[in-house]
């Protein structure tokens, strides 16, 4: 079975400063994505990042980019210049493919989030 | 385009009463998913289907059934609520492997659903 674990509770940054949320996995597969999706107050989800194993490249999405150490099992998500809308639950998913009742799907496991706030 | 909608918002239920959760994407999405997130948990399963007509059951099916009459919209059922089912359900959509030729893709949700059963 797969675990996502974020050691952080909570993180606090000033505006326009940059931070870096952790997140470990453990998983015996060698094919899987991993994401980062951010809960604010609205509760909505929205994805802020993907990143493929295959993948050597670490990804970026303009501001938001992740430190991906495949070997260590580690996927960091930093952001920089933060902002005031920055400040949400940051989730951390490992998605791997898994079968039940004769069906496959893509089978995300979330670790516990980390309350961000971004101070003025 | 609206996206991954659910229906209502939040609502209240006594024990013992019945309701079902509607959730409704325009993305043409092979796969539905029907998730509940509880403090301090993460999101946790319950649901899934795979396609019109088909559904399966995920990590915390118990106390819960679900139907996917249209490939739009998947349905979620409380028969008789109960006060540990008490919690925020999301409802998530993606691409299949089979139809896209990817890995399974990327889960968009909806905005979730306040359950309180008191």
């Amino acid at each position: 079975a797969q675990t996502v674990t974020q050691s952080q509770p909570e993180m606090s940054v000033q505006e326009a400063e940059t931070v870096t949320l952790s997140c470990t996995y453990d998983t015996s597969e060698n094919n899987y994505y991993l994401f980062w999706y951010k809960q604010p107050p609205s509760r909505q989800m929205i994805l802020v990042i993907r990143q493929e194993a295959y993948k050597q490249q670490n990804a970026t999405e303009n501001r938001f980019s992740v430190n991906f150490q495949k070997a260590a099992k580690s996927f960091s998500l930093k952001i920089s210049d933060s902002q005031l809308g920055d400040t949400a639950m940051y989730f951390c998913a490992f998605m791997n493919i898994a079968n039940a009742g004769g069906t496959s799907y893509g089978k995300l496991t979330f670790g516990q989030g980390t309350i961000l706030t971004v101070h003025p | 385009n609206a996206g991954v909608t659910q229906t209502p918002k939040f609502r209240v239920l006594k024990t013992g009463q019945s309701m079902t959760l509607l959730c409704a994407q325009d993305m043409n999405h092979e796969y539905m998913y029907w998730y509940r997130q509880d403090p301090g948990m993460g999101l946790r399963l319950i649901h899934y289907s795979v396609g019109e007509g088909t559904t399966a059951k995920g990590e915390v099916p118990d106390g819960y059934n679900v139907s996917r009459l249209k490939k739009q919209n998947f349905l979620l059922g409380l028969e008789s609520a109960a006060p540990s089912q008490t919690s925020v359900y999301f409802c998530a959509s993606s691409y299949s492997p089979s139809s896209s030729g990817r890995f399974p893709d990327t889960q968009y949700f909806g905005p979730g659903t306040r359950l309180t059963v008191l």
